[in-house]
């Protein structure tokens, strides 16, 4: 069974901490993605990654980095948390070449107090 | 501006109730049309690509359509276990970075 995994379901942080998310996909899938979700908004692109060591800005990359050093690891970091980026994050991963579909891991609630 | 969006936002229906979700785009150039469907505390999970205007797919009781302007996810007599909240995003890009997603339709069957 094919599976993406993110390492922390939930997770209470303090404005300025650094955090950091981790997803571990087992299809040896060449594209990874982090979303987050809020309410009425719908899922946002945060970084794509379509090879080890490459990254890419989706539409909210302010505030995020991202680190790919193994093909099957994308990890997400806040370098200073801050209260706007309490949120759902969601880790995905598909094949190279697109026209398919994205498999999530389940998501790591993140609130930043 | 390209942009998804979906409606209802949250739809009820009694078990057997037969009904529609709707989902209008409009962007520059789409490249396909997914549903997905995310329960509670989960991540979303693949249900349809559609890909051009007039194209159906069925899955138990889940049929989704595709028009130039829209597509429609009908539930034919819902379960209980329908209950979920279904997504709509259009590709806009090559190698999926470039994926609208709709804020989501909150579906609730009662028994």
């Amino acid at each position: 069974d094919v599976k993406v995994t993110q390492s922390s379901r939930y997770l209470v942080k303090r404005t300025g901490e650094k955090v950091f998310l981790e997803c571990v996909q087992d299809m040896d899938h060449e594209n990874m993605f982090w979303y987050r979700q809020d309410p009425g908004l719908g899922l946002r692109l945060i970084y794509f990654s379509y090879d080890v060591k490459m990254k890419e800005k989706g539409d909210i990359p302010e505030g995020y980095s991202v680190s790919r050093e193994k093909k099957e690891r994308f990890s997400l970091i806040l370098e200073s948390a801050s209260t706007n980026q309490t949120s759902m994050y969601l880790c995905a991963s598909s094949l190279w070449g697109g026209r398919g579909e994205l498999f999530f891991g389940e998501g790591s609630r993140l609130t930043v107090l | 501006e390209d942009q998804v969006t979906q409606s209802p936002e949250a739809l009820r229906l009694q078990e057997g109730e037969s009904s529609s979700l709707n989902c209008s785009y409009t962007v520059s150039g789409l490249r396909g049309l997914f549903w997905y469907r995310q329960d509670p505390g989960k991540g979303p999970e693949f249900l349809f690509t559609l890909y051009s205007a007039g194209e159906e797919k069925e899955k138990e009781r889940l049929k989704a359509t595709l028009t130039k302007k829209e597509s429609f996810l009908h539930i034919t007599a819902p379960k209980p276990e329908d209950s979920a909240t279904y997504l709509c995003a259009a590709e806009l890009g090559y190698n999926n970075n470039d994926m609208r997603f709709g804020a989501g339709t909150r579906l609730t069957v009662k028994p």
